[in-house]
């Protein structure tokens, strides 16, 4: 069993919708979590950095975290065509402790 | 400020043959990551290089060595390529806090 599990999708909504991304994971150690944004063939891109459970919103994105459950999400509102990227979550033990990701949920965000 | 700079964007090597890639960090950043990923998977954490030393270490073999120079900057070596050494290899620089930003990638190809 993988210690972060994540749907590796695609998922596909209309532009307008409520998109919701998830990722359980198995390692009670886990404090800090994180959701990167990457597009085809480049570096992931830093979306949410939270620590410990509770929610964080920023913008259209918000990231919530259940450590109770081991489960993470992130919602995207009004979900736009330029958010058709693969959405990978990472978390780790501690500060600046090497990152354990997920797979990626690619989605697709249809006009 | 550049963010993090990674070279070269791509190349292609033979097994057995030897590669360095290279890492400029981000402006203020002390700390360098490099990850491993393959197509279709989440990144793989190879090692963390802070203050000139390897602090952290995934579960990679001795062929994948690095360095950290006095300018933060860093390399990663890959010794007896072979061809499942073929991947995007990011690097990924960070500060005290730990929220860690990434470079576009290089892209390996091993034939």
């Amino acid at each position: 069993q993988k210690e972060v599990e994540q749907d590796p999708g695609p998922l596909s909504v209309p532009e307008g919708a409520i998109v919701s991304l998830n990722c359980t994971y198995s390692n009670s150690a886990f404090q800090y979590f994180m959701w990167y944004r990457q597009y085809s063939r480049k570096g992931p891109e830093l979306l949410m950095y939270t620590y410990s459970s509770g929610n964080k919103e920023d913008g259209r994105f918000t990231a919530q975290v259940d450590k109770s459950s081991k489960y993470i999400s992130l919602f995207i509102r009004d979900s736009q065509p330029s958010d058709s990227a693969t959405y990978l979550c990472a978390m780790s033990v501690d500060s600046n402790y090497q990152l354990i990701w997920g797979a990626g949920t690619k989605l697709i965000i249809k006009p | 400020d550049a963010g993090v700079t990674q070279s070269p964007t791509h190349l292609i090597k033979t097994r057995g043959q030897q590669v360095t890639l290279r890492c400029s960090p981000k402006s203020g950043h002390d700390t360098v990551s490099w990850y491993q990923q393959a197509l279709g998977q989440g990144p793989q954490f190879i090692f963390q290089y802070y203050e000139e030393e390897e602090r952290q270490r995934g579960n990679f073999p001795d062929r994948f060595s690095g360095h950290q120079f006095p300018n933060y900057s860093s390399e990663l070596n890959v010794n007896a390529l072979l061809l499942g050494d073929s991947a995007l290899y990011l690097c990924a620089s960070s500060s005290t806090w730990g929220e860690q930003y990434f470079g576009p990638g290089t892209r390996l190809t091993v034939t």
